[in-house]
């Protein structure tokens, strides 16, 4: 397991088209995290995961936002009708619930540029 | 969810040097964690203090948790030019998920 993959790494849309980002999390991790990134900012909770179940969701997230983990694996998180404010780096991070001293895992996010 | 403080927002120093971050938060915690951010890149977790713990020690970093205070601080010794970066601290509640401050810039000059 060579850690929490996201794909795709950039992505370039226009205003009002949907996207869809990938994470997959490492294998042995039951919960799953998105978060939101802006330009010196730290990271925003955006929803959290434990196995296929989704067990928050920040009220800052509009209706546009869906999150999905099926089967408890690898999630999906899809943006419908983007503005330009959404133009961040979305980061997915990955913990066992019974994590012993190991923190949350990250991937590399994506980055969104809505033009 | 509360989230950590992070003091100073910019530290520039030079390589060898020394380099302290201080955080402040809340309420009662499980653990407090720090991560590191290079730029453009996803965080890496660095370390872990319970709240059972006072001190704890990994490579060059050293990390202080004061309960009582509510407040922990990173310690880097020895500063290299790629420790330049932002750190976050993170504390955790019970059964709670992580909430990020904006975090401290730390630039060390080669």
């Amino acid at each position: 397991d060579t850690g929490v993959s996201q794909n795709p790494r950039h992505k370039i849309t226009k205003r009002g088209q949907n996207v869809t980002f990938r994470c997959d999390p490492i294998s042995e991790h039951n919960r799953l995290y998105w978060y939101r990134q802006t330009l010196g900012q730290g990271p925003e909770f955006l929803t959290y995961f434990q196995n296929e179940a989704q067990l928050e969701k920040s009220r800052l997230l509009s209706d546009r936002f869906s999150a999905e983990r099926p089967k408890g694996s690898f999630s999906t998180l899809e943006i419908q009708r983007t503005e330009q404010g959404d133009s961040a780096m979305y980061l997915c991070a990955s913990s066992s619930q019974t994590d012993r001293g190991f923190g949350y895992t990250f991937g590399s996010g994506t980055r969104l540029t809505v033009v | 969810s509360q989230q950590g403080e992070e003091d100073p927002q910019a530290l520039s120093i030079q390589e060898g040097e020394n380099a302290t971050m201080n955080c402040s938060y809340k309420t009662s915690i499980n653990n407090l964690q720090w991560y590191r951010q290079n730029s453009g890149r996803g965080l890496v977790h660095l370390i872990l203090i319970r709240s059972n713990e006072r001190e704890k020690h990994s490579g060059r970093l050293r990390v202080t948790l004061d309960t009582s205070k509510k407040s922990s601080s990173l310690l880097i010794t020895a500063s290299r030019a790629a420790d330049t970066a932002s750190y976050f601290c993170a504390p955790l509640e019970y059964g709670n998920k992580l909430v990020f401050g904006a975090g401290t810039i730390l630039r060390v000059k080669s």
